[in-house]
């Protein structure tokens, strides 16, 4: 199935460092969520962004919407050992037709942070 | 804890064999999603059910694969005469009818020998 272009792929980075990671899709959407996956679990909603531009931050997280639909960001400030995980970025598009609406997904973005 | 709760949280199976997973939604949510997750990969959507209906269905869920939701509350993914290619993460999601974002649950994880 189809599956967002998330980058990078993986990064370490030292405790403290930003941290900033992107999506991209072909498609648009008219939602794009951000999640967090620790091993064995199933992903944690972190972030939703609802409009083109937006612009939300959650904590030391930021994200936003891409003005064209077609992509988002996410931006973690001042990273700490708990923020190792993969990120998934997730588009969804709801057009109001009884259909499931589902979530496209990235490919996720796996974040090591060292000390 | 008012959560996606799914269960069980591992199981181990052999090939051919039957299995089935349930998961509880979060209650006041009438829409309920199955997804599949292999290693390394991000979800893909299997099916959708809008309170009892099951509404849309991926082509990823071939004929061996059967989800119900009977009472609009819970719903069970049946997975008749298991291959190796089905070891994954099954995850259940929920969300509110006039919201967007899903919820999760911590997963099925399948491995078939």
């Amino acid at each position: 199935g189809q599956q967002l272009n998330q980058s990078p792929q993986s990064m370490f980075i030292q405790e403290g460092e930003d941290v900033s990671m992107n999506c991209t899709s072909s498609s648009i959407f008219n939602t794009w969520l951000w999640y967090k996956q620790d091993p064995g679990e199933g992903p944690v909603l972190l972030i939703a962004l609802y409009k083109a531009g937006e612009l939300t931050s959650n904590g030391r997280l930021t994200a936003q919407f891409g003005i064209t639909r077609k992509d988002s960001f996410l931006n973690i400030s001042a990273s700490i050992p708990s923020d190792v995980g993969i990120y998934f970025c997730a588009g969804h598009l709801n057009l109001n037709t009884g259909t499931a609406s589902k979530l496209t997904f990235g490919t996720g973005t796996r974040l090591q942070v060292t000390l | 804890d008012t959560g996606v709760s799914q269960n069980p949280r591992h199981k181990i199976t052999k090939r051919g064999q039957n299995v089935t997973f349930r998961c509880d939604p979060i209650s006041e949510h009438n829409r309920l999603y199955w997804y599949r997750q292999t290693l390394g990969q991000g979800p893909e959507f299997l099916t959708y059910f809008q309170n009892e209906a099951q509404l849309e269905k991926s082509r990823l869920l071939s004929d061996r694969f059967s989800a119900e939701r009977p009472k609009g509350s819970f719903s069970t993914l049946e997975i008749q005469r298991t291959e190796q290619g089905d070891s994954a993460m099954y995850l259940c999601a929920s969300r509110m009818n006039k919201a967007d974002t899903q919820y999760f649950g911590p997963g099925t994880r399948l491995t078939v020998l």
